[in-house]
């Protein structure tokens, strides 16, 4: 149980685009979900918290207006970088919880070129 | 969340226990110790987690000091798939609480 699903695993996109990045609970509700970013040879920093039905929060220093969440449902959400540039390459990863413990999705690794 | 210390990297014989310390000496009464691990180019894992008591599930075994200033987690026979950069969290538990993850300890187990 548990299982969070996150896609796509790998993008590619060119700079001045923008790429949506989904992110699934599949077998449970999760009214509550992470993003997060991760740079090579870097720890987990968390982007936002996912809120359905309301606003996203975001962390210091994130830029709302560039990484746009949507928490439509109890089940998703998604993760927009709008207008990518290089410096977005990243892996980004997220998360939901339940019964006391966060479950992952597999994270997705964004390269823009 | 309290913050945690970890040594930056170990390595392990494969077969052997390998014992990940973590110190959280400002942690607070009401916050768990969390342990996850993240496989290269994969999302975290959790593995265990706990309060005071020690701890024991199918992957390792969660052992904290009776002050709750530290504790150990420990995987009894390390195998080549546990080679992982292994985090230490402490947070107060529930299911809308985010984790902040630290540079945690990268564990390479070797032949």
């Amino acid at each position: 149980g548990a299982v969070v699903s996150q896609h796509p695993s790998r993008v590619i996109c060119k700079s001045g685009t923008s790429v949506k990045i989904e992110c699934r609970s599949l077998d449970f509700q999760a009214t509550t979900m992470f993003w997060y970013r991760q740079f090579p040879k870097q720890s987990l920093m968390l982007m936002a918290t996912s809120n359905e039905g309301s606003k996203a929060t975001y962390e210091q220093g994130v830029e709302k207006d560039k990484f746009l969440i949507n928490h439509a449902s109890l089940t998703l959400s998604t993760l927009t970088v709008t207008s990518a540039h290089p410096e977005d390459s990243s892996f980004y990863i997220c998360s939901a919880g339940r019964q006391g413990r966060n479950t992952f999705g597999s994270g997705t690794r964004l390269t823009v070129v | 969340d309290a913050k945690t210390t970890q040594p930056p990297s170990m390595d392990c014989a494969e077969g052997r226990a390998a014992n990940l310390p973590c110190n959280h000496s400002t942690i607070s009464g009401n916050e768990y110790v969390y342990w996850y691990r993240q496989i290269h180019s994969q999302g975290p894992q959790y593995i265990i987690h706990g309060l005071k008591n020690n701890e024991t599930n199918e992957m390792a075994s969660l052992i904290i000091t009776e002050d709750r200033k530290s504790s150990t987690l420990i995987l009894p026979h390390a195998t080549l798939r546990d080679t992982a950069v292994y985090y230490c969290i402490v947070r107060v538990a529930g299911t809308a609480s985010k984790l902040t993850f630290g540079t945690g300890t990268r564990l390479q187990v070797t032949l």
